[in-house]
């Protein structure tokens, strides 16, 4: 049982250029998340998918476009990098609760990018 | 703007001591959670709690959720220094599957 994996743990792009984050849960959650991390921020969330099929943007969609593959994955692509999308990016996925609640969010190790 | 605010955003004490840092919200939720994140590393879920309940405790963590300040707490009682970490608090916003991370507590637990 992995949880959540990302891949890839680093990535240095040049402007302009296109990169898929890809994103894998092991735990059968229907609900996953996107989000980005900047120094001395919290999370703010890109996009997210509260089931197969469907996605959502978040706050900040700008620049980002995402696709649920299955259940299991969900992936994140920049067409085209800003250095403004210099980050940490993390996937999550969202445990249920109890009695039809919500529970937790589930993290990855998340993907360093450094956009030149 | 993001909904949840934490007090302190650094925090600095020392082993043995209690640490307590807390969260401010702006609108009604489902639930308050509590993260951990080392450095370099994602975030662990620590502890959630319910907009029905007002405490609720696991191990060596105390948290209150006060729905008519909104605001809630997270008491670390006896800190080591593993205990060293960004906190950061998570709203389940009622009507929405989105959660709102708060800017986060620096927490710094000196041996």
């Amino acid at each position: 049982n992995a949880g959540v994996t990302q891949t890839p743990k680093f990535q240095v792009l040049k402007t302009g250029q296109s990169m898929t984050l890809q994103c894998a849960q092991d735990m059968n959650h229907n609900s996953m998340y996107w989000y980005r991390q900047d120094p001395g921020m919290g999370l703010r969330l890109i996009y997210y998918s509260a089931s197969e099929g469907t996605t959502d943007k978040g706050e900040v969609p700008n620049g980002y476009n995402v696709s649920r593959l299955n259940k299991r994955e969900f992936s994140l692509r920049l067409e085209s990098a800003a250095p403004s999308q210099t980050s940490v990016y993390f996937c999550a996925s969202r445990a249920p609760g109890l009695a039809g609640g919500r529970g937790p969010q589930y993290f990855g190790p998340g993907t360093r990018l450094l956009v030149l | 703007s993001q909904q949840g605010e934490e007090d302190p955003q650094a925090l600095s004490i020392q082993e043995g001591e209690n640490a307590t840092m807390n969260c401010s919200y702006k609108t009604s939720i489902n639930n308050l959670q509590w993260y951990r994140q080392n450095s370099g590393r994602g975030l662990v879920h620590l502890i959630l709690i319910r907009s029905n309940e007002r405490e609720k405790h696991s191990g060596r963590l105390r948290v209150t959720l006060d729905t008519s300040k909104k605001s809630s707490s997270l008491l670390i009682t006896a800190s080591r220094a593993a205990d060293t970490a960004s906190y950061f608090c998570a709203t389940d916003a009622s009507g929405t599957y989105k959660y709102i991370f708060g800017t986060g507590t620096r927490l710094k637990v000196l041996a």
